[in-house]
């Protein structure tokens, strides 16, 4: 499987922009880059996810680099809910089953 | 629509005991799948099931092993059970087709003593 590469911790203040970053050097042309996020005490919730063009919702903008070997999530206005784990995750797309390799993610802690 | 709910939500076992978790997926949703979470090595994929078949497994011992019924709730078992053992064991499901996001359950805290 294709490996990620995130820093371990970030802090970021409330009501500010947020970009976690993403290394995926090894990303083949079928790998989707996903984003979750677990919050203390619960499971993790799906952020966003894309494959080559940069991708907006409403929690988050995903920008893709044009190499795709790396990608950054970011946050338009942290705030204190948004205090999570955050994981970069390279999904096969040519898989025919779904299996996520979650990394050892992002701790964001935000700062009021 | 109702969430993913797993049951039971706590569990204490004794070492060399056995355990079944219950997950029960988003109406609608056929692919079930099992992730282990532990401080050291973090969320490991256990196995995914789709329309009561296994489709794909983790690096995890024969110990571990899973069930899919018709109605799409999985259940997961662990056999002999070891102090390693003890972890956050969370359940997602997804619908087939088009869809990419995987909803998880709130999780079993098993705790083998």
């Amino acid at each position: 499987d294709a490996k990620t590469t995130q820093p371990n911790s970030m802090e970021s203040n409330e009501e500010e922009p947020v970009h976690l970053p993403c290394n995926h050097s090894t990303i083949s042309g079928t790998d989707y880059i996903h984003w979750y996020r677990q919050l203390p005490s619960q499971g993790p919730e799906y952020v966003i996810h894309g494959l080559t063009s940069n991708v907006n919702n409403r929690m988050a903008s995903l920008a893709i680099a044009e190499d795709r070997k790396s990608s950054t999530l970011i946050l338009h206005r942290a705030t204190l809910r948004d205090a999570a784990v955050y994981y970069c995750i390279l999904r096969d797309g040519g898989a025919g089953s779904y299996q996520l390799t979650f990394g050892k993610g992002t701790k964001l802690s935000v700062i009021p | 629509k109702a969430g993913v709910t797993q049951t039971p939500r706590y569990l204490i076992k004794t070492r060399g005991q056995q355990v079944t978790l219950s997950c029960s997926p988003i109406s609608g949703h056929r692919s079930v799948s099992w992730y282990q979470q532990t401080p050291g090595q973090g969320l490991q994929f256990l196995f995914e099931y789709f329309s009561e078949t296994q489709r794909n497994k983790g690096n995890f011992p024969g110990r571990f092993s899973g069930r899919q019924f018709s109605n799409s709730r999985s259940e997961m078992n662990v056999s002999t059970l070891e102090l390693g053992d003890s972890a956050l064991y969370l359940c997602a499901s997804k619908e087939q087709g088009s869809s990419y996001e995987q909803y998880f359950g709130p999780g079993t805290r098993l705790t083998v003593t």
